[in-house]
């Protein structure tokens, strides 16, 4: 079946840890995004790719560094200078050349850093 | 800076009520505005608007967009438990950064 993947579901890691958190997809998008959400702050940008080996930042890009180095993977990495990694965190791919801008999403990461 | 401002940030209804949720923008080389409906965990697509004044709809729900006033609405008709969700409203530049708001809290009283 055709769609994108997160893992892990729920990931536990200790205060001054880098973790990493996978995002796949199988769909042929060009373009990937990660969001971060909190409660009561919507979705918010980390960062996104249009292409392979080509990134930008989103609105809090602090804390956080991602690769691009295949098509299908996108991964994102909470280093240890993120000052609150506690969160969900939202994958997301959209064919650019489709027309349709049509985001399509992963199940999520629910991270918490104790 | 772009934003995305949505309103109400909660809202409670009876079932069978009419609703209305706002979203306006500020947003460099707007390309289009989404809808999206949470209600556990990942967000689904419910619309997608580019052009000014044209109606959106499916089944009971419809959307709107003003590009001259900046803003978007999202009704909701003959309102179900099952509408009760997290609205998300999102805003996409032409740079392809996608900016979202921070969504209407909508819970519908059986």
């Amino acid at each position: 079946d055709g769609g994108i993947t997160q893992s892990p579901k729920y990931l536990f890691r200790k205060e001054g840890q880098n973790v990493t958190l996978s995002c796949e997809q199988n769909l042929n998008h060009d373009a990937m995004y990660w969001y971060r959400q909190d409660p009561g702050q919507g979705l918010r940008l980390i960062y996104y790719s249009q292409i392979v080996n080509d990134f930008q930042k989103g609105d809090i890009a602090e804390g956080y560094s991602v690769s691009r180095e295949k098509k299908e993977s996108f991964p994102l990495t909470v280093t240890s200078a993120q000052k609150n990694p506690t969160a969900f965190y939202l994958c997301a791919s959209r064919d650019q050349a489709g027309g349709s801008y049509e985001q399509y999403f992963g199940p999520g990461t629910r991270l918490t850093v104790t | 800076e772009d934003k995305v401002v949505q309103s109400p940030l909660s809202l409670v209804v009876h079932e069978g009520d009419t609703v209305t949720l706002n979203c306006s923008y500020e947003v460099t080389n707007f390309r289009s505005l989404l809808w999206y409906k949470q209600e556990k965990k990942a967000p689904t697509f419910l619309f997608m608007l580019t052009s000014s004044g044209i109606e959106k709809k499916s089944g009971r729900l419809s959307s709107i967009l003003d590009k001259k006033e900046l803003f978007s609405i999202l009704n909701i008709t003959a309102t179900q438990t099952g509408d009760s969700a997290v609205y998300l409203c999102a805003v996409e530049s032409r740079d392809d950064k996608i900016i979202f708001g921070k969504g209407t809290r909508l819970h519908i009283l059986p």
